[in-house]
């Protein structure tokens, strides 16, 4: 299955400023998703990113607030804009692994905004 | 709309002990069912995927069964160890869905030595 590097893996930001994440997969992708994990609840999905179209956003998460880019078959980016305390979750990329492997996930980036 | 559900919220056990995860689903019409393990502010990884033509999944001490007619999924844990101690999530991909996964709120695991 495929390997996501994700970073950075945790920052502290200030409110008001922006934070872009990274995402790298060892093989070429159609689809590469972003999930956001506030504390203590589950995931959820803020968009899917294809690679030569604009992202797909989920009901509640638009794009001048979560900015994504998909430059090639192989990376990603999310920028968190603006950001307030609520904005404090953790981050994650993942990418569907096959039909025998599922879903891959990135390591994650723990932000806190203050 | 798909939810899922994860029971219970949270389990200590001591080491040794079998368990069982439980996660229900309401849409029975998914594609698949996948098991996650998340240890603290991490991210998942994968333990095991269903198939929605399959009823079970092992590997080593973990075995997954899927009941798609009634909408539930179990996680088998044989022997657990302190190292087990992590959140498992549950989450299904359903058939009508755009490649999106829908999880459960995961079950805290906490095994004792």
């Amino acid at each position: 299955s495929a390997v996501i590097s994700q970073k950075p893996s945790r920052d502290i930001c200030q409110r008001g400023t922006s934070l872009t994440i990274q995402c790298q997969v060892d093989s070429q992708v159609t689809m590469m998703f972003w999930y956001r994990q506030q504390p203590g609840q589950s995931l959820t999905l803020i968009a899917t990113a294809n690679q030569g179209s604009e992202a797909t956003y989920e009901s509640g998460f638009v794009i001048d607030k979560f900015p994504i880019s998909r430059p090639n078959l192989t990376f990603s980016t999310l920028t968190v804009s603006n950001m307030s305390p609520e904005d404090s979750s953790i981050y994650l990329c993942s990418v569907e692994g096959g039909v025998w492997y599922g879903y891959t996930f990135g390591s994650g980036t723990r932000l806190t905004v203050v | 709309k798909q939810e899922v559900t994860q029971i219970p919220a949270a389990l200590s056990v001591p080491e040794g002990e079998n368990l069982v995860l439980n996660c229900s689903f309401t849409d029975s019409a998914i594609y698949n069912l996948q098991w996650f393990r998340q240890d603290p502010g991490k991210g998942l990884t994968s333990l095991l995927l269903i198939q929605s033509s399959q009823r079970e999944q092992t590997s080593g001490r973990l075995n997954a069964s899927l009941d798609k007619s009634s909408g539930r999924s179990t996680l088998y844990i044989a022997a657990s160890q302190p190292g087990d101690s992590a959140t498992y999530l549950c989450a299904v991909e359903d058939e009508k869905g755009a490649q999106k996964l829908v999880f459960g709120q995961g079950t805290r695991l906490t095994i004792n030595p």
